[in-house]
């Protein structure tokens, strides 16, 4: 399958700072890129697709001024998360897309934010 | 609206004992389906797919899935358990139609308990 990194990894961080959170596809040029997020024993809720050279498709929910989107190249997406809080606290995975049959996609290893 | 239900949150199973993950799903079509599984604090990795043709599909790591469509069913199945298998197990579904949003839509996930 297709290669996702993520970085960083685990990131602990103040409230009010912001974070940055890498994701790149190693294997393959992703138009489009996802951006996930979980709670503690819950599963993956879909935050915002992240297209290359436009702007990002927020969820309903999502606030898209405190979760930014970059997706400059094709492959890699940054989300920013801005004026963090402890309750942004979880763990944000990013997925691309390999476009095709399917439109399998293929998951990073995750970032563990913890904001105190 | 889609939906995909995995109705058992938690199975315990003995080591070399046979495993049945369920996953059913509402949709307006009969949707991708896929089995993903995640070890604590990991990333998902990709077990099988389901497209079209043969309702039986083989994955990695000695699982399958069979795909029933009168039950709108796709139940996940493995023949002898490794103590290796224990991980949280989310079935997900995706579009057929490009509506131009192909992000997932994942169950509940299904945490497996393997006892030696």
């Amino acid at each position: 399958g297709a290669v996702v990194s993520q970085h960083p990894s685990r990131v602990i961080c103040k409230s009010g700072t912001s974070v940055k959170i890498e994701c790149r596809s190693l294997d393959f040029q992703a138009t489009t890129m996802f951006w996930y997020r979980q709670f503690p024993k819950q599963s993956l809720m879909l935050m915002a697709t992240s297209n290359e050279g436009s702007k990002a498709t927020y969820e309903q929910g999502v606030e898209k001024d405190k979760f930014l989107i970059n997706h400059a190249s094709l492959t890699l997406s940054t989300l920013t998360v801005t004026s963090a809080h402890p309750e942004d606290s979880s763990f944000y995975i990013c997925s691309d897309r390999k476009a095709g049959l399917g439109d399998t996609q293929y998951f990073g290893p995750g970032t563990r934010l913890t904001v105190l | 609206a889609q939906s995909v239900t995995q109705p058992d949150i938690h199975i315990t199973v003995s080591e070399g004992a046979s495993l049945e993950l369920r996953c059913n799903y509402s949709y307006g079509a009969t949707p991708y389906l896929f089995w993903y599984v995640q070890s604590p604090g990991q990333g998902l990795q990709l077990l099988l797919k389901y497209f079209s043709g043969d309702t039986l599909v083989q994955g990695i790591k000695g699982f399958e899935a069979e795909f029933k469509r009168s039950q709108s069913s796709f139940n996940l199945r493995k023949p002898s358990v490794h103590w290796s298998d224990a991980a949280e197990y989310f079935c997900a579904v995706a579009p057929r139609v490009d509506t131009g949003r192909r992000a997932l839509t994942f169950g509940s996930g299904t945490r497996l308990q393997v006892q030696p």
